[in-house]
């Protein structure tokens, strides 16, 4: 089935990068765009940019501007998130989105924790 | 920037109608969706396109529109329905897109 199978939990220091996948099984990744959504913990979500991965175009929120790369492997189906520059704040679950009518997001996956600490 | 507003609790007993309002400080012409997300999981789409509701959705789930405001519909709230709700938009002059800060709803 239509499904998106994200990384594991990571760790960082503050400062680190971290580099987070979402690979697409049941359709073909480069015919829906793809966003990335992230949720503090008990706070609510909040958007991150979106890649269309037939031609790699991106756009950032400007809140992440500079600090954020999406990227994809189209022959192995993975959307990635690259996050730079890592605070505590950026602690978070990340989620990546797969784009459905309208501007709607309609199949999400799991979800990755991103946490960071000293 | 675009901003949508959602209160940030509503309760309702079991069998009631739930209302959880989405109010824009725009008029960006630009379709409302519905989210449900209940803890420790990932957020699922309620509505689309302000009214349309995805395969799989039960029919007590609907949206409305009003002006500026927008509002999911929960007919015959369950015990199961309990999470937190999110609207969302985007602004396709500047391709962004925004979320409201969600609503918990509780089920007495």
């Amino acid at each position: 089935q239509v499904q998106l199978v994200q990384s594991g939990a990571e760790v960082k220091k503050p400062g680190a990068s971290v580099k987070v996948s979402c690979k697409a099984s049941g359709y073909d990744l480069t015919d829906s765009a793809m966003h990335w959504v992230r949720q503090a913990p008990g706070q609510g979500l909040e958007w991150m940019g979106w890649m269309n991965p037939h031609n790699g175009n991106t756009k950032y929120s400007q809140k992440f501007q500079g600090r954020v790369t999406l990227t994809r492997d189209t022959s192995a189906s993975i959307a990635y998130l690259e996050l730079s520059s890592l605070k505590s704040e950026d602690t978070a679950v990340y989620f990546c989105a797969k784009d459905g009518p309208g501007t709607s997001l309609e199949l999400w996956g799991r979800g990755t924790l991103v946490t960071v600490s000293s | 920037s675009y901003e949508l507003t959602q209160p940030p609790s509503v309760s309702v007993s079991p069998g009631q109608t739930a209302r959880i309002t989405c109010s824009a400080d725009a008029l960006p012409n630009q379709y409302t969706y519905w989210y449900q997300q209940k803890p420790g999981q990932a957020p699922i789409l309620l509505i689309y396109k302000d009214t349309e509701r995805p395969s799989g959705i039960p029919e007590r789930f609907s949206g409305s529109t009003s002006g500026t405001t927008v509002t999911l519909i929960i007919s015959g709230v369950q015990a199961e329905d309990e999470a937190d709700y999110y609207c969302q938009s985007a602004d396709n002059n500047i391709s962004s897109w925004v979320f409201g800060g969600g609503t918990k709803l509780t089920v007495l």
